[in-house]
């Protein structure tokens, strides 16, 4: 199967400064990347679609000034949560699309906000 | 508006207990369905895909159906082991969309 990484996977940081959070498609090339946010004991809640070369599209509700996604190659994305606040703290677990049907998920990164 | 939900929400077997995980769906037009492991802290791994067209996929002890009329998927796992401790999650793609849409999780716990 194909292999999707993320890089840190574990971050505390203070509030008030910015993360980055990268997620690299290993094997493949992957046009389409996706970023979910996870709560403990709940699902994951899709954030933002990347698309490689253009403009990320956020879900309703998420700040796109807050959460900036970067797709800059075929095998890379990035998110930068900007001015964290404690209430960022979560699990952030990004995926890969390859072809129509098949998404691949990272092992997500845990952030915590002091 | 999509909505997926499983139930149970928590589920404690013990070993070598047969069981069947339940997930619905309000629209029926859906793409295919996926269920997923999560284990604790850690990213998702894809179990069985299902696609609008099939009935059923079977990977070793484990059996997924789907009634997309119904909206309904089981996720059957034979002989349970300790091992297979951990959070399903499935997931519904839409005929329009890149997305997946995510039910809320069963936790499984597999006594010894």
């Amino acid at each position: 199967g194909a292999v999707v990484s993320q890089h840190p996977s574990r971050v505390i940081c203070k509030s008030g400064t910015s993360v980055k959070i990268e997620c690299r498609s290993l094997d493949f090339q992957a046009t389409t990347m996706f970023w979910y946010r996870q709560f403990p004991k709940k699902s994951l809640m899709l954030m933002a679609t990347s698309n490689e070369g253009s403009k990320a599209t956020y879900e309703q509700g998420v700040e796109k000034d807050k959460f900036l996604i970067n797709h800059a190659s075929l095998t890379l994305s990035t998110l930068t949560v900007t001015s964290a606040h404690p209430e960022d703290s979560s699990f952030y677990i990004c995926s890969a699309r390859r072809g129509w049907d098949e998404q691949f998920f990272g092992p997500g990164t845990r952030l915590t906000v002091l | 508006k999509q909505e997926v939900t499983q139930i149970p929400a928590a589920l404690s077997v013990p070993e070598g207990e047969n069981l069947v995980l339940n997930c619905s769906f309000t629209d029926s037009a859906i793409y295919n369905l996926q269920w997923f492991r999560q284990d604790p802290g850690k990213g998702l791994t894809s179990l069985l895909l299902i696609q609008s067209s099939q009935r059923e996929q079977t990977s070793g002890r484990l059996n997924a159906s789907l009634d997309k009329s119904s909206g309904r998927s089981t996720l059957y796992i034979a002989a349970s082991q300790p091992g297979d401790s951990a959070t399903y999650l499935c997931a519904v793609k839409m005929d329009s969309s890149y997305k997946l849409i995510f039910g809320s999780g069963t936790r499984l716990l597999v006594r010894p």
